[in-house]
């Protein structure tokens, strides 16, 4: 079992869609949480960065942390073709990151 | 504002074949890593370098060796390549190594090994 599951998708949107993105994990250590968007042809780009549980908003992006349940969340109101890209949680223990899979979104204009 | 600099940005190989990843940043940061990414298998770790003059193993380092050339470059090598080496090579920085800190990453290195 990975320690960190993402759903791959694909998922495709119109413009204007509030969109929900979603990470399960399995290691209770885990205290840092962070959404990564990536571009076609691109590195990994922060795009959200929390510590431990609660919501953290940023614009139209909200990131959500339920330690108890051990599922972290990456809202996007008001979504935008711009929008359309990877996106990878990641989780931080000690020197190493752990990433999820990344889902794909294409948000249609 | 160049942050995470790698090069280069694609090769093709043949198996058998060295070649060396160079990765620079100019961040100031003390920490820095190496990624693949492959389709269905996520970001995994090959190496990193929580401080100038330490290297450590990630998650998948045979095959590979690093060289934390000063503070700022890290470079990657493949000694022999195989197919099993095709992927995207990412590079990142962090201010330090501790959990609290985000990665940086550079665009990645397309290597091809035929």
């Amino acid at each position: 079992q990975k320690e960190v599951e993402q759903d791959p998708g694909p998922l495709s949107v119109p413009e204007g869609a509030i969109v929900s993105l979603n990470c399960t994990y399995s290691n209770s250590a885990f205290q840092y949480f962070m959404w990564y968007r990536q571009y076609s042809r691109k590195g990994p780009e922060l795009l959200m960065y929390t510590y431990s549980s609660g919501n953290k908003e940023d614009g139209r992006f909200t990131a959500q942390v339920d330690k108890s349940s051990k599922y972290i969340s990456l809202f996007i109101r008001d979504s935008q073709p711009s929008d359309s890209a990877t996106y990878l949680c990641a989780m931080s223990r000690a020197n190493n990151l752990f990433f999820g899979t990344g889902t794909r979104l294409t948000v249609i204009p | 504002n160049a942050g995470v600099t790698q090069t280069p940005k694609f090769q093709v190989l043949k198996t058998g074949q060295s070649m060396t990843l160079q990765c620079a940043q100019d961040m100031n940061h003390n920490s820095m890593y190496w990624y693949r990414q492959d389709p269905g298998m996520g970001l995994r770790l090959i190496y990193y370098s929580a401080s100038e003059g330490t290297t450590d193993k990630g998650e998948v380092p045979n095959g590979y060796n690093v060289s934390r050339l000063n503070k700022r470059e890290f470079s990657l090598r493949l000694e022999s390549a195989a197919p099993s080496q095709t992927s995207v090579y990412f590079c990142a920085s962090s201010e330090d190594g501790g959990e609290n800190q985000p990665q940086h990453f550079g665009d990645g290195t397309r290597l091809s090994i035929l």
